[in-house]
C-alpha cells in the first residue's frame, strides 16, 4: 500500500518561514494536498492538488510536489498557524494521509 | 455554504454495528462533481480513509482495504444525506469519525469540507 511520511514535529519563531516535507514514491506524479488541524477542531483545507489555495486560505500558505516529496510552505508564521498539518494524496482510489507535523510556534 | 451535520452514538459495543449519519446542507448527495467520504481518526492509526459514496449517471461505493469487508456507506437522496455501517466492531474501531466532501473538477479531488466528528468508543 501507498505510504506517505512526514516528520514528527517543526519549531518556528514567530515571522519566520515554516517548512513542512511529505514523502512518498513518485509523488510528485500525483497531487498532493495539506490539511491544517488545531486541537479540538475538524481538519482545514490549505492547499490542493499542490500549489492551489482554497478561498480565505492566508497567502502565507504555498505549496510545492515534485520528485518524491511534496512541501507546505508558511511563510511570516504566526502565532495562529500552531497546529498540526497532514499531507494527502490518492493511490488509486484511496485517499492516503501522512502521519502529521506538529507546528509549534516559539 | 456547505455544511455537514454528523449523529450517531458515541458508544457501540463490541461485534455490534456502528451507524453514523452525516446530513448535507448546501449542496447535494447526487452531485456529478462531489464525492461522500467517511474519514476516522486515532492516536494509533493518524488520519485514516474509509470509504466514499458517490453519483455518476449511476451511484458508486469505493472502500478502503482494510475495513472492506466490514463497511457500508450509503447515500439517502430523500433526506439529503449519507450513512456509515461498520459491522463487527472492535476496540480498535474506537476514533473520532468525519464526514467529509471531496470536489472533483477534472483533476485530483480534495476534501474541502468536513463535518464536526463525533467521537465512537467500542466498549462493553
Amino acid at each position: 500500500s501507498y505510504e506517505l511520511t512526514q516528520p514528527p514535529s517543526v519549531s518556528v519563531s514567530p515571522g519566520q518561514t515554516a517548512s513542512f516535507t511529505c514523502s512518498g514514491d513518485k509523488l510528485g506524479d500525483r497531487y498532493a494536498c495539506w490539511y491544517q488541524q488545531k486541537p479540538g477542531q475538524s481538519p482545514v483545507l490549505v492547499i490542493y492538488q499542490d500549489t492551489k489555495r482554497p478561498s480565505g486560505i492566508p497567502e502565507r500558505f504555498s505549496g510545492s510536489n515534485s520528485g518524491n516529496t511534496a512541501t507546505l510552505t508558511i511563510s511570516g508564521t504566526q502565532a495562529m498557524d500552531e497546529a498540526d498539518y497532514y499531507c494527502q494524496a490518492w493511490d488509486s482510489s484511496t485517499a492516503v494521509f501522512g502521519g502529521g507535523t506538529k507546528l509549534t510556534v516559539l | 455554504q456547505v455544511q455537514l451535520q454528523q449523529s450517531g452514538p458515541g458508544l457501540v459495543k463490541p461485534s455490534q454495528t456502528l451507524s453514523l449519519t452525516c446530513a448535507i446542507s448546501g449542496d447535494s448527495v447526487s452531485s456529478n462533481s462531489a464525492a461522500w467520504n467517511w474519514i476516522r481518526q486515532s492516536p494509533s492509526r493518524g488520519l485514516e480513509w474509509l470509504g466514499r459514496t458517490y453519483y455518476r449517471s449511476k451511484w458508486y461505493n469505493e472502500y478502503a482495504v482494510s475495513v472492506k469487508s466490514r463497511i457500508t456507506i450509503n447515500p439517502d437522496t430523500s433526506k439529503n444525506q449519507f450513512s456509515l455501517q461498520l459491522n463487527s466492531v472492535t476496540p480498535e474501531d474506537t476514533a473520532l469519525y468525519y464526514c467529509a466532501r471531496d470536489l472533483y473538477d477534472n483533476m485530483s479531488p480534495y476534501f474541502d469540507h468536513w463535518g464536526q466528528g463525533t467521537l465512537v468508543t467500542v466498549s462493553s
